[in-house]
């Protein structure tokens, strides 16, 4: 499976814009980008995906480089409740890599 | 549909006891995954399914793990003779399959053993 590396904590301080990136050297050309996050005490949440473009919902934002070898999920204004534990994951589109293999993650918190 | 459920929230058990869990998946969703979480960590895969097929089955999933998903809609997930080591969240997640398609995952059941 493809690799991610993201740092381990982030702080923000809330209604502040939040930067959480990720490295993904390892990446196909087939896998997506995928992330997720978990609240405290719930199961992980669907934030955003995108392969090659830059994508955007309602929750967030996904800047992916040129090469694909890193992205960057952007919450516009950070609220109290977006704390929680970001993991990026690289999803290939068939068969076994098809799972998702989530690493450590990224404790965001948020401050007043 | 309401998502994805789990049953049971929680689960308290003796060391050697059996014990079974159930995900409901949402209905029209043909993949579905357990995972397994323990504190400060990621989840961890287990197996999945399409339909009714077990396609793969990690390796920490040792003999004393069974999964099952008849006729393809709900899943159990059965650990024989617990361990202390067993003790965490256990999770449910559903999807299409397809390209970039999302996963919706369950509350999960944590798992006590003692």
């Amino acid at each position: 499976d493809a690799k991610t590396t993201q740092p381990n904590s982030m702080e923000s301080n809330e209604e502040e814009p939040v930067h959480l990136p990720c490295n993904h050297s390892t990446i196909s050309g087939t896998d997506y980008i995928h992330w997720y996050r978990q609240l405290p005490s719930q199961g992980p949440e669907y934030v955003i995906h995108g392969l090659t473009s830059n994508v955007n919902n309602r929750m967030a934002s996904l800047a992916i480089a040129e090469d694909r070898k890193s992205s960057t999920l952007i919450l516009h204004r950070a609220t109290l409740r977006d704390a929680a534990v970001y993991y990026c994951i690289l999803r290939g589109p068939t068969g076994t890599a098809s799972k998702l293999t989530f690493g450590t993650g990224t404790r965001l918190q948020v401050t007043l | 549909d309401t998502g994805v459920s789990q049953d049971p929230r929680h689960k308290i058990t003796k060391r050697g006891q059996n014990v079974t869990f159930r995900c409901d998946p949402i209905s029209e969703h043909n993949r579905l995954y357990w995972y397994r979480q323990t504190l400060g960590q990621g989840p961890e895969f287990l197996t999945y399914f399409q339909n009714e097929a077990q396609l793969e089955k990690s390796r920490l999933l040792s003999d004393r793990f069974s999964a099952e998903r008849p006729k393809g809609s709900f899943s159990t997930l059965e650990i024989q003779r617990t361990e202390q080591g067993d003790s965490a969240m256990y999770l449910c997640a559903s999807s299409f399959t397809g390209f970039g398609t999302e996963a919706f995952f369950g509350q999960g059941t944590r798992l006590t053993v003692v």
